[in-house]
């Protein structure tokens, strides 16, 4: 059974160009979340999605961030116009379903850097 | 808002030794708790996880125990090997729209053989 997938494992831009972050949650999860690690800093909640929904974004970064989690295929975690700060792990995870008994379970990651 | 601190940032003990590792959170409204394995360059992997009605939970030599009145959460690790080495990570479940984690600093544990 296969984990939290996310690729790509590492992803280098230059400044001024787009980011696309996918994650493939774990076999009948349907509640996927992203999660931002900054260097030296803990992680911190972007957003939480269900299928074709957008149910929390209030950890997002008002502009140029978005996430999508559409009917078929990976969630989608999309950044427009990278700058030096967006350089950090962005950490997918996913949930059988949104109770307290339902743990969350991770992908390794995707690190971004910024050139 | 929500607060997670976890002490110490680091910590380096000779291989066999039992320890702990401290958890600390401002709001005692959460729903779970859980501890977390970080190695370098990996993803975190969930060790334990407590319910806001229970008191502790056990997996191997690691136990966690919780005490939601004064805000703490301890991880104990019996016997510690060289592969226990790592940061762990203790986050709380708050329900503020939706269920979301709110992680702590962590602490990077060495293990010397």
């Amino acid at each position: 059974n296969a984990g939290v997938m996310q690729n790509p494992r590492h992803l280098v831009r230059r400044r001024g160009q787009e980011a696309r972050l996918r994650c493939s949650p774990m076999k009948g999860h349907s509640h996927v979340y992203w999660y931002r690690q900054l260097p030296e800093e803990g992680l911190k909640f972007m957003v939480y999605l269900q299928k074709e929904n957008i149910i929390d974004e209030s950890g997002m970064p008002k502009e140029r961030f978005s996430a999508e989690f559409p009917k078929e295929g990976p969630s989608i975690l999309r950044i427009q116009q990278v700058v030096r700060g967006d350089s950090a792990a962005y950490f997918c995870a996913s949930s059988l379903g949104s109770g307290s008994n339902q743990p969350q379970h991770f992908g390794d990651g995707t690190r971004l850097s910024i050139l | 808002k929500q607060e997670v601190t976890q002490i110490p940032a680091a910590l380096s003990v000779p291989e066999g030794e039992n320890l702990v590792l401290n958890c600390s959170f401002t709001d005692s409204a959460i729903y779970n708790l859980q501890w977390f394995r970080q190695d370098p360059g990996k993803g975190l992997t969930s060790l334990l996880l407590i319910q806001s009605s229970q008191r502790e939970q056990t997996s191997g030599r690691l136990n966690a125990s919780l005490d939601k009145s004064s805000g703490r959460s301890t991880l104990y690790i019996a016997a510690s090997q060289p592969g226990d080495s790592a940061t762990y990570l203790c986050a709380v479940v708050i329900i503020q729209g939706a269920q979301k984690l709110v992680f702590g600093q962590g602490t990077r544990l060495t293990i010397n053989p």
